[in-house]
């Protein structure tokens, strides 16, 4: 059962150009959605996250846009660099205790080309 | 250094052995976390875990046993390993804001 879907599977941008990746959920009880950075050999890193009470978070080249009423939220990369190129997951989640409970997407390769 | 490490970094193991993967984070963080990621899947939790001696299944449980005797170390133990357990296996700790370790590479022949 997959909560959250996430488009496109691969993006190959531009130096410069602007990069947007597509999330969509179901589950109206997510409260948080957080987007991960992953480099070939490493972990995930978190990379920005927004909560549903705003509909824009910007950090740096970096912007989340987030619309709770389609249920969508979307990456944004400003002027993409060569060393962007990695695989974007986003994430949703919810409360479970006192741990949160992460929803992944199934990941998006980006390649910027110099 | 600290953080999270896990080892191995790549193991190659044959089906119906078992396989003990290891994680461990210098932070004391209460809460721990295995996933798995797989081509199109993302990452999928397997186990997790809010502190020493307690534990509870995620998503993706069937054919793996965790224990958590320490609150540094969450091991993973795949009893009878069988080629779907194929994956790139990352562990995660914090209850909020998860760190990832670097992965470990699991191939079942």
């Amino acid at each position: 059962q997959q909560q959250v879907k996430q488009s496109p599977q691969s993006l190959i941008v531009q130096k410069g150009g602007i990069s947007i990746i597509n999330c969509a959920y179901e589950n109206t009880a997510f409260d948080y959605f957080p987007w991960y950075q992953q480099f070939p050999g490493k972990g995930p890193a978190l990379l920005i996250a927004i909560r549903p009470d705003v509909s824009e978070k910007k950090e740096g080249r970096f912007t989340i846009s987030f619309n709770k009423s389609a249920k969508q939220f979307s990456l944004h990369i400003m002027d993409s660099q060569p060393g962007d190129s990695a695989t974007y997951f986003c994430a949703a989640s919810t409360q479970s205790g006192s741990a949160r409970q992460l929803t992944f997407g199934s990941g998006t390769q980006l390649t910027v080309l110099p | 250094d600290a953080g999270i490490t896990q080892s191995p970094r790549y193991k190659i193991t044959e089906t119906g052995r078992q396989v003990t993967l290891m994680c461990h984070q210098t932070w004391s963080h209460s809460y721990m976390f295995w996933y798995r990621q797989d081509l199109g899947h993302g990452l999928r939790l397997i186990y997790y875990s809010a502190a020493a001696d307690i534990t509870d299944k995620g998503e993706v449980p069937d054919g793996y046993v965790v224990s958590r005797s320490k609150t540094e170390n969450f091991p993973l133990t795949l009893e009878s390993a069988t080629r779907s357990q194929t994956s790139v296996y990352f562990c995660a700790s914090r209850a909020d804001t998860q760190y990832f370790g670097p992965g470990t590479r699991l191939t079942v022949l």
